[in-house]
């Protein structure tokens, strides 16, 4: 089946520094990411849907600067962290659509962790 | 805009106990309905999903039904596992390529033997 691999699995860094995360479709085409950000006991919420080739159109409240998202490929996904601060800490989930089987693949997420 | 509601947890249940999770949504047009799972420290995993209306989806021993006259794609299982201890989030596209999953806010279960 589809499968949506994503690093790291976990990261700490340090307040001020960037952190990237991946996410990459392994055996289909993702025309479609979306980069989802999740609270401790709470449910998923989107930050940002990415095209492949275009800009990422970012939901109300996220600061597109802080959240650099990149999606140069069909099978790959990029979020940015830019200068983190420890409020940045959360999980991170990515979600690719899959052209053909207009399905949903979500990878494993991301726990970063900002001190 | 279209949303989902699922029932507040957490659900406490006993091992082979029956087990329902209700779930509405509003949508303006004919959403495909999902569950997913999530296990602690992990990403979504897809449950089972119905793409239109009177649909049951099924996995594992879990089920849902799509009802469009009561907006509803509740999720039982007739027996649960220690195993099946976690979250579950119900969740709807809407039927334009490209959007997102929009989800509920996830109900935590928990099940002892």
């Amino acid at each position: 089946g589809a499968v949506v691999s994503q690093h790291p699995s976990r990261v700490i860094c340090k307040s001020g520094t960037s952190v990237k995360i991946e996410c990459r479709s392994l055996d289909f085409q993702a025309t479609t990411m979306f980069w989802y950000r999740q609270f401790p006991k709470q449910s998923l919420m989107l930050m940002a849907t990415s095209n492949e080739g275009s800009k990422a159109t970012y939901e109300q409240g996220v600061e597109k600067d802080k959240f650099l998202i990149n999606h140069a490929s069909l099978t790959l996904s990029t979020l940015t962290v830019t200068s983190a601060h420890p409020e940045d800490s959360s999980f991170y989930i990515c979600s690719a659509r899959d052209r053909e089987r207009l399905g949903y693949t979500f990878g494993s997420g991301t726990r970063l962790t900002v001190v | 805009g279209d949303s989902v509601t699922q029932m507040e947890g957490p659900v406490t249940l006993s091992e082979e106990a029956f087990l329902t999770i209700n779930c509405t949504y509003t949508a303006t047009g004919y959403p495909s309905l999902f569950w997913y799972v999530q296990y602690p420290g992990e990403g979504l995993q897809l449950l089972l999903k119905a793409t239109k209306a009177d649909d049951k989806g099924s996995n594992k021993g879990f089920e849902a039904t799509y009802r469009k006259e009561t907006t509803s794609f509740h999720l039982e299982k007739g027996s649960v596992q220690v195993s099946d201890s976690a979250v579950y989030f119900c969740a709807l596209s809407e039927p334009e390529a490209g959007t997102a999953l929009i989800f509920g806010k996830g109900t935590t279960l928990s099940v002892s033997s």
